[in-house]
């Protein structure tokens, strides 16, 4: 089945940009989504489509997707951002939803 | 705004049954462009999916877990439910239900409800 590769943990001063990468074969061909979940919460969606902010998000968050990685960028970090994130695709072939493992976002 | 709210015992013995049920507010079940998903994580870990539903009945589930996990709907109570047979202590997670678009997408989950499995 289809696999999603994140890095464990990220960390990133606040103000600085965290860039958060999920990891595929050929993921660039699929629509990623993704998810941020603080400590005790259900995840929230803050990127979906690869790019495409839901209402309430801010525009400190971005996504990019090409090739085999995409990217969650979040600028202008803030210590509010400190989360678990975790992106997620579609996988047509298995008609499962995978995600990936998650990355630990700590702001310093 | 469509709530979702999951609702069932938060004990359940090793080898029995765990049932669950997800009741949605603020929105019909019956809509044509969202699946009704269960995504559970045990402590520590990550978001692992269970399965969908749609409206009319069709599901899908997590290949790892198919031949013990059953998710039905009921649309006149705008509810969707979930068994899971046979469980063990690794069954053992927060247990949430969403509303998601057929890709995966959805701004809708309930809150989670930990069930535990224990002898």
């Amino acid at each position: 089945s289809y696999v999603l590769t994140q890095p464990p943990s990220v960390s990133v001063a606040p103000g600085e940009t965290a860039r958060l990468t999920c990891g595929g074969d050929n993921v660039g061909s699929r629509s990623v989504h993704w998810f941020q979940q603080k400590s005790g919460q259900a995840p929230i969606l803050v990127i979906s489509y690869d790019s495409d902010r839901p209402s309430g998000i801010p525009e400190r968050f971005s996504g990019s997707n090409s090739g085999n990685t995409a990217t969650l960028t979040i600028r202008r970090v803030e210590v509010g951002d400190e989360a678990d994130y975790y992106c997620q695709v579609w996988d047509g072939s298995s008609d499962h939803v995978v995600f990936g493992g998650g990355t630990k976002l700590t702001v310093l | 705004q469509v709530e979702l709210q999951e609702s069932g015992p938060r004990q359940v013995r090793t080898s029995q049954t765990l049932s669950l049920t997800c009741t949605v507010s603020g929105g019909s079940i019956s809509g044509t462009t969202h699946y009704w998903s269960w995504i559970r994580q045990p402590a520590g870990k990550g978001l692992e999916w269970i399965g969908r539903v749609y409206y009319s009945g069709a599901t899908d589930y997590n290949h790892s877990l198919k031949s013990r996990v059953t998710i039905s709907v009921d649309t006149s109570a705008n509810q969707f439910s979930l068994k899971l047979r046979s469980v063990t202590a690794a069954d053992t997670a927060v247990y949430y239900c969403a509303r998601l678009d057929y890709y995966g997408a959805g701004t809708s989950w309930g809150q989670g409800t930990l069930v535990t499995v224990s002898s």
